[in-house]
């Protein structure tokens, strides 16, 4: 089956700093990514759509300036979390598009930022 | 906009018992797609089972089946046998049936398995 992988799986970073989270379709093109974001015990709240080759569609809310995606190749999406800040501690999870079985899952990213 | 509901914050069920999770959507479109997503402690998603909007008969995977109305646009989880390993969070997910292909969570049910 299609696998995302989703790295780092844990992440803490002092605040004022950035990071980068990767997300990789191992066995198949991901034409389009989704990146979430998930507060403890809540729900999957998506953050912005990432199509490779062109601009991310972010949801309303969410700054741009701040959560950075790329999608430069059909394998791999990026979210950099700029300027972190505590309240950007949260869960971070991607998922792509597979054929006609609907989505599948990275393995998330718990940010601490410190 | 697309809405899904699910008032069932926790439920509880015996293990080899039948547990039923409810879900409801808001939606004006005719043509979309419904999830069941199950999230154990591990927080990495799996998907339970899937429904087409078009197909009157309800899915089944195993111990999972779906009641699938949609007029009364509900679409609830029912988990027979249930299993220890069926202890996790429970997202219903919506998805149009346009281009934009969003998955729009519930939020969530909270199952616990007692032996």
């Amino acid at each position: 089956g299609a696998v995302v992988s989703q790295h780092p799986s844990r992440v803490i970073c002092k605040s004022g700093t950035s990071v980068k989270i990767e997300c990789r379709s191992l066995d198949f093109q991901a034409t389009t990514m989704f990146w979430y974001r998930q507060f403890p015990k809540q729900s999957l709240m998506l953050m912005a759509t990432s199509n490779e080759g062109s601009k991310a569609t972010y949801e309303q809310g969410v700054e741009k300036d701040k959560f950075l995606i790329n999608h430069a190749s059909l394998t791999l999406s990026t979210l950099t979390v700029t300027s972190a800040h505590p309240e950007d501690s949260s869960f971070y999870i991607c998922s792509a598009i597979w054929g006609i079985y609907g989505y599948t899952f990275g393995s998330g990213t718990r940010l601490t930022v410190v | 906009a697309q809405t899904v509901t699910q008032s069932q914050p926790e439920m509880s069920v015996q293990e080899a018992e039948t547990v039923t999770l409810s879900c409801t959507y808001d939606t004006s479109e005719s043509d979309y797609y419904l999830f069941w997503y199950k999230q154990p402690p591990s927080r990495q998603m799996i998907l339970v089972i899937r429904q087409e909007a078009y197909k009157q008969q309800n899915a089944t995977e195993n111990r999972f089946s779906v009641n699938f109305q949609k007029a009364a646009k509900s679409f609830s989880l029912k988990i027979s046998d249930s299993q220890l390993g069926d202890a996790a969070m429970y997202f219903c997910a919506y998805e149009g049936g346009g281009a934009t292909n969003k998955l729009i969570f519930g939020t969530g049910t909270l199952l616990a398995v007692q032996p």
